[in-house]
């Protein structure tokens, strides 16, 4: 089975900007979370989407959104980049089996906003 | 969630074994612990889980004492390709969605 792919792997943006990250999940994998690793922060949840619907949301503001698709892939949206928005980006997705989920992680996309 | 604490750093020497130690004092009926492993630029990587007593896998083995308010992971005989950062999550088992909230984690350094 493949496993988490994001994609890009790297990007460049400058203050202002928008952009658009990108997760395809693993095969049957219903659930996709995206969670923001920076060296203060370390890692914290953004939202996490299930069929297609967001079940759940961390504490960051409206510039961040995202969708699930009806194949389970996702994206994650960031507006009006700010140079605090410097990170990587990681997706996550699990079968949802409902007992004690093991999440598998992608390679996650680093963002980098000049 | 109950609020995990682990170390923030541990160094070993190649063959060690190694025991990290994760506080979760206030963990609920319902929660399970779990662990993940971080190498640089990479996504975590789930390593074991467990509720009570004795958890072991092809990778680590997890102890969790009677009251669940503490849990050791154990590495046995580490590489220097275990060189990474260790993360104790308590997970609700069931509902609610996946949002995880990972600590500071453990950064464990393996030498020659």
């Amino acid at each position: 089975k493949a496993g988490v792919t994001q994609t890009p792997r790297y990007l460049i943006k400058t203050r202002g900007q928008q952009v658009t990250l990108s997760c395809s999940p693993i095969s049957g994998h219903r659930s996709v979370s995206w969670y923001q690793q920076t060296p203060g922060q370390g890692l914290q949840f953004l939202f996490e989407y299930f069929s297609e619907t967001q079940r759940n949301k961390g504490n960051f503001p409206g510039r961040f959104s995202g969708r699930q698709f009806s194949n389970s892939r996702s994206e994650m949206n960031v507006s009006t980049l700010e140079l605090g928005d410097s990170a990587l980006y990681l997706c996550a997705s699990s079968s949802d089996t409902g007992v004690g989920e093991k999440l598998f992680f992608g390679s996650g996309t680093q963002l980098s906003v000049l | 969630l109950a609020k995990t604490t682990q170390p923030i750093s541990m160094d070993s020497y190649e063959g060690q074994e190694v025991n990290i130690t994760c506080s979760h004092n206030n963990i609920a009926t319902n929660d399970y612990i779990t662990w993940y492993q971080q190498f640089p630029s990479q996504g975590p990587r789930f390593i074991i889980q467990g509720y009570k007593t004795k958890v072991t896998n092809e990778v680590a083995s997890l102890f969790i004492p009677a009251d669940r308010k503490s849990s050791t992971l154990s590495l046995p005989r580490v590489s220097l390709s275990d060189t990474a950062v260790y993360y104790c999550l308590v997970v609700l088992a069931g509902g609610g969605g996946n949002k995880l909230t990972f600590g500071t984690g453990t950064q464990l350094k393996v030498e020659l």
